[in-house]
């Protein structure tokens, strides 16, 4: 139980465009999805909290009009990267918090802007 | 100042020999703390996980233990396989709510 699944696993965009980002629980009701981001040989940190069906909550630094996110039900959240840039190239994490109030992450998205 | 700190920041190890991995860490009050295992390129999967109340915990060849009054947790692996080569990341949950404090990590790259 408590499987969280990413799409796509790896997405290469040009600089300019937009690319989304999707988080599933496969297997449980997840009212809150978090947002990571992990730069190489580095640990993962918080970009957002995502809360159903209400606005997600942004760590200091993250810019909310570039790194959209909507969580639309309860077992999906979607990040979109808008008007991507090569410092956007990352790996992007999502968690989803079971009932048992554990996050359980995501198997990771790899972006490149060329 | 990050409130989790590991180390050492990597190792290398012959397979078959064990290694411990250090956690330090500030988070208070907390709730649990957990091992991850990260291979590269893919999210980071539960090992363990201890609350205030335990001592060790044991999934295999990875054993943890946790001491709530020096704020330290280890992992130990034993007898090392190539596959174990990943980076290994201590996570403390805060007790007043749902965030994460993440350490760094230990990249452990086991050698045949």
């Amino acid at each position: 139980g408590a499987v969280v699944s990413q799409h796509p696993s790896w997405v290469i965009c040009k600089s300019g465009t937009s690319v989304k980002i999707e988080c599933r629980s496969l297997d449980f009701q997840a009212t809150t999805m978090f947002w990571y981001r992990q730069f190489p040989k580095q640990s993962l940190m918080l970009m957002a909290t995502s809360n159903e069906g209400s606005k997600a909550t942004y760590e200091q630094g993250v810019e909310k009009d570039k790194f959209l996110i909507n969580h639309a039900s309860l077992t999906l959240s979607t990040l979109t990267v808008t008007s991507a840039h090569p410092e956007d190239s990352s790996f992007y994490i999502c968690s989803a918090h079971g009932l048992d109030y554990e996050q359980y992450f995501g198997p990771g998205t790899r972006l490149t802007v060329t | 100042k990050n409130q989790v700190e590991q180390s050492p920041q990597s190792l290398i190890i012959l397979e078959g020999k064990n290694c411990t991995l250090q956690c330090n860490y500030t988070v208070s009050p907390f709730s649990n703390l957990r091992w991850y295992k990260q291979d590269t390129g893919r999210g980071p999967v539960s090992l363990t996980i201890m609350t205030f109340s335990e001592n060790t915990k044991s999934n295999g060849r990875y054993t943890a233990t946790l001491d709530a009054d020096t704020k330290q947790s280890s992992l130990h692996i034993t007898a090392s396989q190539l596959s174990d080569s990943a980076s290994y990341i201590c996570v403390v949950r805060w007790s007043n709510d749902y965030k994460l404090s993440f350490g760094a990590g230990t990249t452990v790259t086991v050698r045949a």
